[in-house]
C-alpha cells in the first residue's frame, strides 16, 4: 500500500517566523511531488511542486526533496496569518498522469 | 483564463439513488483526475481520464464510474448511494502529458440521506 505520511498538527507559529513541515512516503518509485494549501471549506490550492532532488524556492515558499530519504519538507519563511491552513502532500504514484497520492495534511497556525 | 469548473456545487440524494457529477478543465488541459474528500480518510484518487480513455484508477468499488468527453469535459457517475459516499468530491485539471500540475475546483458536496 503506497502511503503519504504527514504530522497532522496542528502546528502553531508566530507571524514572521518560519513554519517547516514534513512529509514522508513509501514509494521509492515516486517521480514527482506536489504541496497543496486547503482553507476550510475550500479546495486544495497547488502552491508548490518539486521533482528533483534538493531545494526549489518560490517566493516566501522552499521546497525540498530528498529521494533517498524518501522525504518531502515545505519551508514557509515570514509567515503571515493568512497563511494558516491545512498543507497537503501529495506524490505521483504512476509513470505519467495525475494518480496524486496524499497525506492527510498538517494543519498551521500562525498567531499574529 | 477560466479555472476548473465542477457542478453542482452542491448535492444532497437518498441511500440507492444515482447521481453524475460534472467538470470542465481548464482549456487545453487533456486530463481529468477525480477526488473523493472526507474527514477520516482524506483525498482519494478515484480515476483519471486522459484523452478520452481511463488512464489510472484508484481503490474504489464499480458503483464509482467516470467518462471524458472529447472536449475533456469529464462526468462521474456513483450508483446505488451509500451513507458514506457523503464527502466533497474533487476534480482535477492537468495537461495531462507526463507528470503535470493539477489544480482543482471547487468541488461537488454531495450528502447521502
Amino acid at each position: 500500500q503506497k502511503e503519504v505520511e504527514q504530522n497532522s498538527g496542528p502546528l502553531s507559529v508566530p507571524e514572521g517566523a518560519i513554519a517547516s513541515l514534513n512529509c514522508t512516503y513509501s514509494d521509492r518509485g515516486s517521480q514527482s511531488f506536489f504541496w497543496y494549501r486547503q482553507y476550510s471549506g475550500k479546495s486544495p490550492e497547488l502552491i508548490m511542486f518539486i521533482y528533483s532532488n534538493g531545494d526549489k524556492e518560490d517566493g516566501r515558499f522552499t521546497a525540498q526533496l530528498n529521494k533517498a530519504s524518501q522525504y518531502v519538507s515545505l519551508l514557509i519563511r515570514d509567515s503571515q496569518p493568512s497563511d494558516s491552513a491545512t498543507y497537503l502532500c501529495a506524490v505521483n504514484a504512476k509513470q505519467a498522469g495525475t494518480a496524486l497520492i496524499f497525506g492527510k495534511g498538517t494543519t498551521l497556525s500562525v498567531s499574529s | 483564463k477560466a479555472g476548473v469548473t465542477q457542478t453542482p456545487r452542491y448535492l444532497i440524494k437518498t441511500r440507492g439513488q444515482q447521481v453524475t457529477l460534472s467538470c470542465s478543465p481548464i482549456s487545453g488541459h487533456r486530463s481529468v483526475s477525480w477526488y473523493q474528500q472526507t474527514p477520516g480518510q482524506g483525498l482519494q484518487f478515484l480515476f483519471e481520464y486522459f484523452s478520452e480513455t481511463q488512464r489510472n484508477k484508484g481503490n474504489f468499488p464499480g458503483r464509482f464510474s467516470g467518462r471524458q468527453f472529447s472536449n475533456s469535459r469529464s462526468e462521474m457517475n456513483v450508483s446505488t448511494l451509500e451513507l458514506g459516499d457523503s464527502a466533497l468530491y474533487l476534480c482535477a485539471s492537468s495537461l495531462g502529458e507526463g507528470w503535470t500540475e493539477a489544480f482543482f475546483g471547487q468541488g461537488t458536496r454531495l450528502t447521502v440521506v
